[in-house]
């Protein structure tokens, strides 16, 4: 099976902060995804990955960057958190042989303060 | 703007009834469309996907598409009550190469 792994399930930082979120696949996935799911607001896309280095803007990506160094681990940054950015965030990969199958990870539950 | 939407629900159906989820979508580009699981607590899961106009069948679950209308929707079958979860609609568009959309999600609720 394939298993994405997030840092961290639970996560409280203050307010200017610099946060990284870390996500590690180990299915060999070329496309990685990061999403904030909010009550009423379904899964928000923040940004995408389909390769080393190379990263897209999904639909919401103000006050966040990312980071692919390698294939197997897609980093996001929230460069200074804010009160809004409390969410929970997915992390999700895409490969094989059905497309539009994402794994998603366990998810981190961001509270900032 | 790329725009998918559900009923949040909750919808509440008894044991063994069938539930019926829907979902319309704004982009006629649309080419792919999935319903995802979410229970309580836990990440989404892929239960269904469907390409083409018509109905796909996978166990109790039957995925309905009519491209003319904007409209997808999920039948749950025998309905249990290990079926209560949030069921998120997803679509991808052929100018965005991999980017789903999701809904923002239809909670069931199956009473014993």
């Amino acid at each position: 099976d394939v298993k994405v792994t997030q840092s961290s399930r639970y996560l409280v930082k203050r307010t200017g902060e610099k946060v990284f979120l870390e996500c590690v696949q180990d299915m060999d996935h070329e496309n990685m995804f990061w999403y904030r799911q909010d009550p009423g607001l379904g899964l928000r896309l923040i940004y995408f990955s389909y390769d080393v280095k190379m990263k897209e803007k999904g639909d919401i990506p103000e006050g966040y960057s990312v980071s692919r160094e390698k294939k197997e681990r897609f980093s996001l940054i929230l460069e200074s958190a804010s009160t809004n950015q409390t969410s929970m965030y997915l992390c999700a990969s895409e490969g094989g042989q059905i497309e539009g199958k994402l794994f998603f990870g366990s998810g981190t539950q961001l509270s900032v303060l | 703007q790329k725009e998918v939407e559900q009923n949040s629900g909750p919808l509440s159906v008894p044991e063994g009834a069938i539930a019926s989820l829907n979902c319309t979508y704004s982009d006629r580009g649309s080419q792919s469309f999935f319903w995802y699981r979410q229970y309580s607590g836990k990440s989404p899961e892929l239960i269904m996907s469907i390409y083409s106009n018509g109905d796909k069948e996978d166990g109790r679950f039957t995925a309905q598409l009519n491209k003319a209308s904007q409209y997808v929707s999920l039948l749950i079958r025998d309905s249990q009550p290990s079926d209560s979860a949030t069921y998120l609609c997803a679509v991808t568009h052929n100018n965005a190469g991999n980017m789903l959309t999701f809904g923002g999600g239809t909670r069931l609720m199956v009473k014993p």
